[in-house]
């Protein structure tokens, strides 16, 4: 397996726009997790879904973050409209459970300028 | 929701020496995973302990975990300018209660 896959690695945008981030888990991961990180707050869990289905999203900030996992091997995070608040590295991660290890993927550093 | 506390938040060691982190938490848990994230790098695995075990080792971590204490430390012997990175624990307990990192400590090894 290739891992846990997120496109794009860098999405440099103006603020207004929407962003849509991408998250291929590892196949057969039923647990799949949104985080973000900063210097300021650190690692912050945003959402996770279980067998595609959204189990707590009180870590998303605002109504203008929205996260879908429309089948087994493909999630998005998406920011409309995007805010320069929201620069950040933006992690997928996936596990086979809520309590085992977690596979993260390279990360989407987003800026919004 | 679950979140362990890195302590301490920087550590910078020479190539060689012993590097140890701790953790601490405040509730039960079901397991301690503890990770490493390199400059720019999403988060790696390095070990996960269980709330019956008191120590594991893997190569040249070690791990111990005391429940009564509610804390846990990593060890990094012998330790390499490769092994510069922060460093994650992550608690989890039973349920599906949502799992949060703690801020990390920062690890220099000095060449």
């Amino acid at each position: 397996d290739a891992g846990v896959i997120q496109s794009p690695r860098h999405e440099v945008t103006e603020m207004g726009q929407e962003v849509t981030l991408r998250c291929k888990p590892i196949s057969g991961h039923d647990y799949l997790f949104w985080y973000r990180q900063t210097m300021m707050r650190g690692l912050e869990l945003l959402i996770y879904f279980n067998n595609n289905v959204p189990i707590d999203d009180s870590g998303m900030p605002e109504d203008r973050f929205s996260a879908k996992m429309p089948n087994a091997s493909f999630s998005t995070l998406k920011i409309q409209p995007s805010e320069p608040r929201d620069s950040a590295v933006y992690f997928c991660a996936s596990s086979l459970g809520p309590r085992n290890d977690k596979y993260f993927g390279p990360g989407t550093r987003l800026t919004v300028l | 929701s679950q979140q362990g506390e890195e302590d301490p938040q920087a550590l910078s060691i020479q190539e060689g020496e012993n590097a140890t982190m701790n953790c601490s938490y405040k509730t039960s848990i079901n397991n301690l995973q503890w990770y490493r994230q390199n400059s720019g790098r999403g988060l790696v695995h390095l070990i996960l302990i269980r709330s019956n075990e008191r120590e594991k080792h893997s190569g040249r971590l070690r791990v111990t975990l005391d429940t009564s204490k509610k804390s846990s430390s990593l060890l990094i012997t012998a330790s390499r300018a490769a092994d510069t990175a922060s460093y994650f624990c992550l608690t989890s307990s039973s349920g599906n209660t949502p799992l949060v990192f703690g801020k990390g400590t920062r690890l220099s090894v000095i060449a």
